[in-house]
């Protein structure tokens, strides 16, 4: 079965402090691969997204992530986080030609100012 | 370009009604999804529509239900409400609806069944 999987599911840090939150997906096929972020009051939010190509993408906001095909894994990563970064962050999959995206559970990430 | 719209914002119904959520998808936008998200399990699919036909659908029972009209503006139901299907209802629009894609989502309607 599809599946996707974040780890951490939350993360408190100190502002100017780096971050990395894990994603893995069990999928066959060619699959698409996004982060969406979900700040306090407001709707989901599309950070990044992978189809093909340079497995390093960069979206939003100082934000970047990298595609492993070897590990199944799309980690989010950002050098120095902001207060304004607090949000529930989403992975999600899809197979290509299919809308149906699955998401992992979601990490909440508290940036202390 | 305006966003995904979503009608009602929040809604109120008690268990053994049915409800009809609206989505307005982003001008153009010719495939809509619609998912469930809760504290328990997250965001789930529950369909999708593109060009009037539910192309794919989630593992949700039969009393959720939806269609999509002409102008791409997509409803879904829910009959015979349940506590357990309180919940933020999410729609979510993409440009062709095929190959690589990206869903944009609208602000959500929350259902709350007493």
């Amino acid at each position: 079965a599809q599946s996707v999987s974040q780890h951490n599911h939350h993360v408190i840090l100190s502002e100017a402090a780096s971050l990395e939150l894990g994603c893995n997906y069990s999928y066959g096929g060619t699959v698409n691969l996004f982060w969406y972020v979900q700040y306090p009051g407001q709707h989901l939010q599309l950070l990044l997204k992978y189809f093909s190509g340079d497995p390093l993408v960069k979206g939003i906001k100082g934000f970047e992530a990298e595609f492993i095909k070897s590990k199944f894994s799309f980690n989010l990563r950002k050098p120095s986080v902001q207060w304004s970064d607090t949000a529930e962050y989403f992975c999600a999959v899809s197979n290509t030609g299919f809308q149906k995206l699955v998401f992992g559970t979601g990490t909440r990430l508290l940036v202390s100012p | 370009k305006a966003g995904v719209t979503q009608t009602p914002r929040y809604l109120i119904k008690t268990r053994g009604q049915q409800v009809t959520l609206s989505c307005s998808p982003i001008s153009g936008h010719r495939s809509v999804s619609w998912y469930q998200q809760t504290p328990g399990q997250g965001l789930q699919f529950l369909f999708e529509y593109f060009s009037e036909t539910q192309r794919n659908k989630g593992n949700f029972p039969g009393r959720f239900s939806g269609r999509q009209f002409s102008n791409s503006r997509s409803e879904m139901n829910v009959s015979t409400l349940e506590l357990g299907d309180s919940a933020l209802y999410l729609c979510a629009s993409s440009f062709l609806g095929q190959g690589p894609d990206t869903q944009y989502f609208g602000p959500g309607t929350r259902l709350t069944v007493l």
